[in-house]
């Protein structure tokens, strides 16, 4: 089946413009996250989504940045009055949630979407 | 605090030569423990995973992983290295009742012909 895809895969723009990024999880996931590839700080946590519960938003590092999930599906990464500390590769991973298994332990990631901000 | 240490950002080994990732945690409770691997411009995708069980865990393309929890480790390898293994590969940890997973900072394995 289908994997978690990304969308734009590449997005440039000017520091201080607002930008959205699109994940389309694996269908029948229930579980979300997104993450943060940059050089200087690695792969980082930014948001996780569990179906109707509220988001855990710990990994955001400012108010700058906001994800929604509509419909327990897609989901959005928003980040506002963008810098170029923002330029990054963001990855969206989804995840089965529930059941018996190992195989709800695993997250399955995207291709990623590759941020530079001018 | 959970973290993860890969020991070396580059390693270089020959083609056909043992390959040895070496990845430590700090967790006072054991995590489950994954190898992912990074291929250029490509998402990242699972080599292998510890959650309960066997130690030693097997994975994809040859590559296999030991938990040790007296020593804290789970370090990837593989027997012998082939020039398709050239790639980053991420060492992650999830503590029990957590929701994400910590990263280690990556080690860029190249395989020299």
């Amino acid at each position: 089946g289908a994997g978690v895809s990304q969308s734009p895969s590449n997005k440039v723009t000017e520091k201080g413009k607002d930008v959205e990024l699109r994940c389309d999880p694996i269908s029948g996931h229930t579980a979300l996250y997104w993450y943060r590839q940059s050089l200087g700080q690695g792969l980082e946590f930014l948001i996780y989504f569990q179906g109707n519960s509220a988001p855990d938003k710990s990994g955001l590092p400012s108010d700058r940045f906001s994800a929604e999930r509509t419909g327990g599906s897609v989901s959005t990464l928003t980040i506002q009055r963008t810098q170029q500390e923002d330029s990054a590769v963001y990855l969206c991973a989804s995840r089965q949630m529930g059941g018996a298994g190992a195989s709800t332990d695993t997250q399955y990631f995207g291709p990623g979407t590759r941020l530079t901000v001018l | 605090a959970q973290s993860v240490t890969q020991l070396g950002s580059h390693v270089s080994v020959s083609e056909g030569a043992l390959v040895l990732l070496r990845c430590n945690y700090s967790s006072s409770v054991p995590p489950y423990l994954f190898w992912y691997v990074q291929y250029p411009n490509q998402g990242l995708q699972l080599l292998l995973k510890y959650t309960t069980g066997a130690t030693l865990v097997k994975g994809i393309n040859g590559f296999e992983a030991e938990f040790k929890k007296s020593e804290t480790s789970f370090h990837l390898t593989k027997p012998s290295a082939h020039m398709s293994d050239a790639a980053e590969y991420f060492c992650a940890v999830r503590k029990t009742g957590a929701n994400n997973l910590f990263f280690g900072t990556g080690t860029r394995l190249t395989v020299i012909p």
